[in-house]
């Protein structure tokens, strides 16, 4: 089945540095990614949609500038969550959508577990 | 009011019980409906994916979704301790897209 790779799985960083978490499409081409986030007992909310090649979409709330989007590859996306804080602490969970089944299910990452100290 | 609503639980059963899970939601244009079971620390995993109104059934796993009511359920027949987990609703307008999660309901079955 088609496998979506999420790295680091858990980083534990210092307030004020910047943190890139990677997503990757293992064996299918995803156009589009989402990123999600996930606070404890809460559910995944989306952050922003990943096109390749293109600007990301940032959901309402989301900040484009604290959050750097880039999916630079059919691949693979990367989320930079930049001079990091203790209240951005969460889950952070991508899923990628297959460019050659579109309308099927997203395939999801394992996620990463973010905590800022 | 929030798109989509899940009681968060805990709910707890015996190994073997009947297990009905359900999501309401306020927007009507919601077409595709899923559940995921997520382990803890663990990305979603896909169980039961169904397109607008009726019934659904994969091996011990029931959807339903009545579009009319704007309500979906997952029965979980027989079931056992490794089904232990929380369990997701998603749905969205077009399939493909971004999802809208419920809260997620946590089940425990005890042996």
């Amino acid at each position: 089945g088609a496998v979506v790779s999420q790295h680091p799985s858990w980083v534990i960083c210092k307030s004020g540095t910047s943190v890139k978490i990677e997503c990757r499409s293992l064996d299918f081409q995803a156009t589009t990614m989402f990123w999600y986030r996930q606070f404890p007992k809460q559910s995944l909310m989306l952050m922003a949609t990943s096109n390749e090649g293109s600007k990301a979409t940032y959901e309402q709330g989301v900040e484009k500038d604290k959050f750097l989007i880039n999916h630079a590859s059919l691949t693979l996306s990367t989320l930079t969550v930049t001079s990091a804080h203790p209240e951005d602490s969460s889950f952070y969970i991508c899923s990628a959508r297959d460019r050659v089944e579109p309308n099927q299910p997203q395939h999801f990452g394992d996620g990463t577990r973010l905590s800022i100290l | 009011q929030k798109e989509v609503e899940q009681d968060p639980g805990p709910l707890s059963v015996p190994e073997g019980a009947i297990v009905s899970l359900n999501c309401t939601y306020s927007n009507s244009a919601f077409q595709y409906f899923m559940w995921y079971r997520q382990y803890s620390r663990k990305g979603p995993e896909l169980l039961m994916y169904t397109y607008s109104s009726g019934n659904k059934e994969d091996g011990r796993f029931t959807a339903q979704v009545d579009k009319s009511s704007k309500y979906i359920s997952l029965f979980i027949r027989d079931s056992q301790p490794s089904d232990s987990a929380t369990y997701l609703c998603a749905m969205s307008r077009n399939s493909g897209y971004a999802l809208n999660f419920g809260k997620g309901t946590s089940l425990l079955v005890t042996p």
